[in-house]
């Protein structure tokens, strides 16, 4: 199966901060990425489709990159309605396979 | 487009689990749903799939306990899994291949 190491678990920024969260993979995954948003009681929102391609409604604030292996998802400049845990979720190769996730809270 | 799960809430332990995802706004002939659980506090595992052809994968964690399938007259895909322990205790999403969610519906295995 392929893992998906997610990092940090969790971490507290200042409004307006920029924050990155890392997702590497353990096998080439190409560009077979999604990124998405959970808050507290709710579904998983999809942000970032096919690593670098924003979802339909989701600020220009977030962005998604790509480095080899590593699979990033930048907030721009955070604001107080990006609280949440973010997951990656490669889609390349069954198992589908998630990460962690990464609790984002306000310092 | 809306997708919703229904079942039982609650599942004694070695029962089979059966959960409905009644889903509007689209053709499950068009669409792949997925299935994906999450566990009170942990992270999200996708359990399976079933394509728009009518074919299925799932994931292998779960060996042969889990089956998927639909009745596209009623718009509504079905997932069976049997054997359930307490580990098996989450909330079960279904999914339009990652768009569009459904609420979710809480599964609580326990005598």
């Amino acid at each position: 199966d392929i893992q998906m190491t997610q990092s940090p678990s969790s971490m507290s920024a200042s409004l307006g901060d920029r924050v990155t969260i890392t997702c590497q993979s353990s096998q080439d995954i190409g560009n077979n990425l999604i990124w998405f948003q959970q808050k507290p009681g709710k579904s998983p929102r999809p942000m970032i489709y096919y690593a670098p391609n924003l979802a339909s409604g989701v600020p220009s604030r977030f962005s998604g990159s790509r480095s080899g292996s590593d699979y990033s998802l930048t907030i721009g400049s955070l604001e107080s309605e990006d609280m949440a845990v973010y997951h990656c979720l490669q889609y390349k190769q069954y198992p589908y396979t998630f990460g962690a996730g990464t609790k984002l809270e306000l310092k | 487009v809306q997708l919703k799960e229904s079942g039982p809430g609650l599942v004694q332990p070695s029962q089979t689990l059966s959960l409905t995802c009644t889903v509007s706004g689209f053709s499950l002939t068009d669409y792949s749903v997925h299935w994906v659980r999450q566990p009170p506090g942990k992270g999200l595992e996708w359990m399976g799939v079933i394509w728009s052809v009518g074919s299925t994968e799932n994931n292998s964690a779960l060996r042969s306990r889990l089956s998927i399938s639909r009745d596209t007259s009623k718009s509504q895909v079905f997932l069976k899994m049997n054997s359930l322990q307490t580990e098996d205790t989450a909330i079960y999403y279904c999914t339009r291949y990652f768009d569009f969610w459904g609420p979710g519906t809480m599964v609580t295995v326990s005598s």
